[in-house]
């Protein structure tokens, strides 16, 4: 069954960067691509970019270019997201959802990580 | 950029039907996808390419979109469909996925 693990909980001070991981099993890893998404507390979904695992290939969110970093490494079928410089407002719980495609062409997210909370705080 | 508008919150009896509607300029010709959210939990996908359902996903749960208005219909609702519901689309002119606002269904 297709599954994607995500680590675990993280605590970080403003300025800093966090690396949240995505393990995926289950499926063919390069056949799909990875999104990520956010959810601030009591607040709805941001989409925050998008990965093919196939060739790399990246788009991100207007707001967060140049702050976030999507990677895979497809010889252990993970999906990782780097943001920099983090600000109180990133904290939020960070999802990894797996891509019904190998573009970005807007397929539906059909299967999602269990979450990360990252805090920001000093 | 693009806007998805969803009324905050629905209401509805068990067993009746509850719909909810997304709005969107001309979201007659893009894809919809719909997505619930239990507190706690991450988002399922419910519905997709505006009204096909993944495997798993009950015959209740049905959509339609047309014009400016996509909409997700749940048929005989039950105290579990309790939850957020979230509408997606690809907006082609920025490249960029888009999230509706979100609705709250609570069962009376």
């Amino acid at each position: 069954q297709v599954q994607l693990v995500q680590s675990g909980a993280e605590v970080k001070k403003p300025g800093a960067s966090v690396k949240v991981s995505c393990k995926a099993s289950g499926y063919t890893f390069t056949s799909y691509g990875i999104s990520w998404v956010r959810q601030a507390p009591g607040q709805g979904l941001e989409w925050m970019g998008w990965i093919s695992a196939y060739n790399g290939n990246t788009n991100y969110a207007q707001k967060l270019q140049g702050r976030v970093t999507m990677t895979t490494d497809t010889s252990t079928s993970t999906a990782y997201m780097e943001l920099r410089s983090l600000r109180s407002d990133d904290t939020a719980v960070y999802y990894c959802a797996r891509v019904a495609d190998i573009v970005a062409s807007g397929a539906s997210f059909d299967y999602w990580g269990q979450g990360t909370l990252v805090t920001v705080s000093s | 950029s693009y806007v998805l508008t969803q009324p905050p919150s629905v209401s509805v009896a068990p067993g009746q039907t509850a719909r909810i509607t997304c709005g969107g300029n001309n979201i007659g010709s893009k894809s919809v996808h719909w997505y619930q959210q239990k507190p706690g939990q991450a988002p399922v996908l419910v519905v997709y390419d505006d009204s096909d359902r993944p495997s798993g996903i009950p015959e209740r749960f049905s959509g339609s979109n047309s014009g400016n208005t996509a909409t997700l219909t749940i048929s005989r609702v039950e105290a579990g469909d309790e939850a957020d519901y979230y509408c997606q689309v690809w907006d082609s002119s920025s490249d960029h996925y888009v999230f509706g606002t979100g609705t709250k269904v609570t069962v009376l």
